[in-house]
């Protein structure tokens, strides 16, 4: 499969618990966002990585949350101190980079459910 | 004030039939592009079709085309012939920017029920 690729797909954990989540985009692409979506929701932007230089954060990231992309291949989301307002499905993208039409191919996603 | 606007949480179509989802977006920027996405009971987003802003011409893709009314800030989704496989969430998407933003802001989505 070559594809996005999302683990694990379903986190239950208690809240005030650490949590992450892995990200592998599709080999030959560059860029890797992150994205939360809520039950009934459009998914919202979090972050986006160029190879490993992280280049834009929205407001919505928090210092609870963290992200990486060593050596510009997969990425990590981490969570820290979850808070039961984290319960959502988190989704990675990649794209190969380029002009406008640059399109974003999406993983599985991540159901991260704090109780 | 919402940048992508769905103004319809709920569409039905019989099969064979088309179906319009409407978007509506708000920008300044001069250069933006709008995309339609399809995310099945799965959950994983399916790209479908994209437009520019720069775009003459409206685009298609196979059975999806796009109504672009640039005047208007409109990008409606047009699905010929509809198939049972077409039941899904639909969401209208706009990246703002040539090539200094890369997110994508969604819309709340339409969740469209192909009916036999």
């Amino acid at each position: 499969d070559t594809g996005v690729s999302q683990n694990p797909r379903h986190k239950i954990t208690k809240r005030g618990q650490n949590v992450t989540f892995r990200c592998d985009p599709i080999s030959e692409h560059n860029r890797l966002y992150w994205y939360r979506q809520t039950l009934g929701q459009g998914p919202e932007f979090l972050t986006y990585f160029q190879n490993e230089a992280q280049l834009e954060k929205s407001r919505l990231l928090s210092d609870r949350f963290s992200a990486e992309r060593p050596k510009g291949s997969f990425s990590t989301l981490e969570i820290q101190r979850t808070e039961q307002g984290d319960s959502a499905m988190y989704l990675c993208a990649s794209s190969l980079g380029g002009g406008a039409n640059d399109e974003q191919f999406f993983g599985p996603g991540t159901r991260l459910t704090v109780l | 004030a919402q940048k992508i606007t769905q103004t319809q949480p709920g569409m039905f179509v019989q099969e064979k039939e088309a179906v319009t989802l409407d978007c509506t977006y708000d920008t300044s920027d001069p250069s933006y592009g709008l995309f339609w996405y399809k995310q099945p009971s799965s959950g994983e987003m399916i790209f479908l079709i994209y437009q520019g802003s720069y775009d003459q011409q409206n685009a298609t893709e196979g059975r999806y085309s796009l109504n672009f009314q640039k005047a208007r800030k409109s990008a409606n989704l047009v699905i010929s012939a509809s198939q049972l496989g077409d039941s899904a969430m639909y969401f209208c998407a706009m990246r703002e920017g040539n090539a200094g933003r890369r997110a994508l802001t969604f819309g709340s989505g339409t969740r469209l029920q192909v009916q036999p």
